[in-house]
């Protein structure tokens, strides 16, 4: 079964800088997909930015980048000049790349929520 | 495009009744939806996957009886939590896959349930 770890429960950061969100994830598999999501105090689920595994450059979404390392089965998130409406949790996930029964489940970790400081 | 609607948003219910939540895509038509389950400041849990007209999928620890799901149509799934405790209470969130196209899945709002 796959897994999906976030390791940091809260993070803070100060308005205009820069904070990185860690994820590490669990799959036997070679092709699947990884998802950012941001879940403001609204509580909608908001895709931040999405990789697919078997694509070696890094997502960039405007101030929004990921490292994504698939030997380390690691996948950060990188918010450059947060800004106070970034304030959130946010979620990394995981879903199969190939159809099949579990094609399109998202399997998510615990959520880090982010602070931004004015 | 590609919104999804829940209703209602917040429900209140009486311990031992049923409560209905529906889940529409609005824009685009969905063959495949998901109902999550989410405690305050927790994760969402996967509680089924949802295709239109056939059973849905429960995962391991779901109790199917418990938690009806219908998926009547391309752009409606219905989730009704039948005889319904105070454990019950949740935040509940559907999320759509458009049948062609994207690979992202798009969330609804969520509905509030709160039994008495």
């Amino acid at each position: 079964a796959q897994t999906v770890t976030q390791s940091q429960p809260e993070m803070s950061v100060q308005e205009a800088e820069t904070v990185t969100l860690s994820c590490t994830y669990d799959t036997s598999e070679s092709d699947y997909y990884l998802f950012w999501y941001k879940q403001p105090p609204s509580r909608q689920m908001i895709l931040v930015i999405r990789q697919e595994a078997y694509k070696q450059q890094n997502a960039t979404e405007n101030r929004f980048s990921v490292n994504f390392q698939k030997a380390a089965k690691s996948f950060s998130l990188k918010i450059s000049d947060s800004q106070l409406g970034d304030a959130a949790m946010y979620f990394c996930a995981y879903s199969l790349y190939a159809g099949g029964t579990s094609y399109g489940k998202l399997t998510f970790g615990q959520g880090t929520i982010l602070t931004v400081h004015p | 495009g590609a919104v999804v609607s829940q209703h209602p948003s917040r429900v209140i219910c009486k311990s031992g009744t049923s409560v209905k939540i529906e889940c529409r895509s609005l824009d685009f038509q969905a063959t495949t939806m998901f109902w999550y389950r989410q405690f305050p400041k927790q994760s969402l849990m996967l509680m089924a996957t949802s295709n239109e007209g056939s059973k849905a999928t429960y995962e391991q620890g779901v109790e199917k009886d418990k938690f009806l799901i219908n998926h009547a149509s391309l752009t409606l799934s219905t989730l009704t939590v039948t005889s319904a405790h105070p454990e019950d209470s949740s935040f509940y969130i559907c999320s759509a896959r458009p049948v062609q196209g994207q690979r992202e899945q798009y969330f609804g709002p969520g509905t509030r349930l709160t039994v008495t």
